[in-house]
Formats: structure tokens, C-alpha cells, sequence
């Protein structure tokens, strides 16, 4: 199986911060990697997919990059609404394996 | 819309069974893969089961594999998780979710566009 680690997998940032986040597969998957937001006691929200391209809909301050085995999301301006948890998931292979999740925090 | 709503969640004693759903709406279902993903309470995602979108293929997570059985009925526009020898561990918020394929720059990527918004399983004694 193909294994994602994420970090950091806590982060306390402010308003107005960039924040960057990785994803490292222990295996190369091309940019078959998606990016999903999780607010408390919400469903999971796509954000990129394919790695680098944004979802309809997602505020541009959101992207994606990376291929092979490491990727990042960067969130250029955090705002008020973006405190929540960021998960990876792999989509290059059976079992679909999700990243362990990044909160981010109001510091 | 696209809309997905889940039910069936409960409380289920050890070595029980229950079926879930996922009623599906606002889309062509049978032209869509579907997958259950589940979140025990304060963890990450778990990807559990996957079914074709005509029912011809499925992939289970190893930690159900053997004990869940996904299925739909495409006329009914419904996905199914009947789980069986339900353990402790199984205690989780279970989402159903619509799985898109695009053709993008390394082939055709799929990515999960759209949720559902959950049903709690709660296995306990």
C-alpha cells in the first residue's frame, strides 16, 4: 500500500499568513494526489486535484504542486475561514489512502 | 445539485450488522463510481470501498475486506455498505462520495468531488 505522511500535522498560524503543508507518498504517484478541507462536523471539501489544479469554486488563494513522491498546498493569505483540517489523498493506486491530516490552527 | 445523502448509521453491539445507504440525487448515478469512506471520532480519513459505476469492479481497504460488501442499484440511484462482524474499531462517521474522472496532463485523474454528510456507527456492548 501506498503510505502519504503529511506535516506538519499541527499548525498554528494567523490571519493573513502563508501557510504551506506537505505530503510525502512513499511511492512515486505521478500527480495523482488530491487535497480535501475538513471543518468540524462537516463532510471532507475537494480542493485540488491532479495535484496542482483547483477545484471550481475554491478561492484562488488555494494551490497545489508537486509529482512523484512529494507535494505541497499553500494557502498564500489565511483567512478566518480556512481554519480546519487539511488531509492528502493518493489516487494512483487500491487502497486510496488518505494522508493522517494537517489542523490549522488560530495562533 | 449534486446531493448524497446517507443512512442506516446506529448503535450496533459487537459482532452485529447493519447496512448502510446513500441516496444519491441531482446527477446521472449509474455513470459514476462511488466510495465509502469512514472517520473514526478524532481521526483522519479512511478509504474503505470502491464500486464501478456499472458494478463490475470493487476494491476493499484490508480492514473490512471479508466482513462489508458494497453494492448499488442504479435504478433505485443507491449505494449500499452492508457490514457485517462489526468490532469496536468500526466506530465511525461513514460518508458516501462521488468519484470524477478527468482527463488531465499525466493520463485520466479521478479525485472525490462530492460528499455526503455522514452517518455515525457507534459498535459498542
Amino acid at each position: 500500500d501506498i503510505q502519504l505522511t503529511q506535516s506538519p500535522s499541527f499548525l498554528s498560524a494567523s490571519v493573513g499568513d502563508r501557510v504551506t503543508i506537505t505530503c510525502r507518498a512513499s511511492q512515486g504517484i505521478s500527480t495523482y494526489l488530491a487535497w480535501y478541507q475538513q471543518k468540524p462536523g462537516k463532510a471532507p471539501k475537494l480542493l485540488i486535484y491532479a495535484a496542482s489544479t483547483l477545484q471550481s469554486g475554491v478561492p484562488s488563494r488555494f494551490s497545489g504542486s508537486g509529482s512523484g513522491t512529494e507535494f505541497t498546498l499553500t494557502i498564500s493569505t489565511l483567512q478566518p475561514e480556512d481554519f480546519a483540517s487539511y488531509y492528502c489523498q493518493q489516487l494512483n493506486d487500491y487502497p486510496r489512502t488518505f494522508g493522517q491530516g494537517t489542523k490549522v490552527e488560530i495562533k | 445539485e449534486v446531493q448524497l445523502v446517507e443512512s442506516g448509521g446506529g448503535l450496533i453491539q459487537p459482532g452485529g450488522s447493519l447496512r448502510l445507504s446513500c441516496a444519491a440525487s441531482g446527477f446521472i448515478f449509474s455513470s459514476y463510481s462511488m466510495n465509502w469512506v469512514r472517520q473514526a471520532p478524532g481521526k483522519g480519513l479512511e478509504w474503505i470501498s470502491y464500486i464501478s459505476s456499472s458494478s463490475g469492479t470493487i476494491y476493499y481497504a484490508d480492514s473490512v475486506k471479508g466482513r462489508f460488501t458494497i453494492s448499488r442499484d442504479n435504478a433505485k440511484n443507491s449505494l449500499y455498505l452492508q457490514m457485517n462482524s462489526l468490532r469496536d474499531e468500526d466506530t465511525a462517521v461513514y460518508y458516501c462520495a462521488r468519484e470524477l474522472v478527468r482527463y488531465c496532463s499525466s493520463g485520466s485523474c479521478s479525485f472525490f468531488d462530492s460528499w455526503g454528510q455522514g452517518t455515525l456507527v457507534t459498535v459498542s456492548s
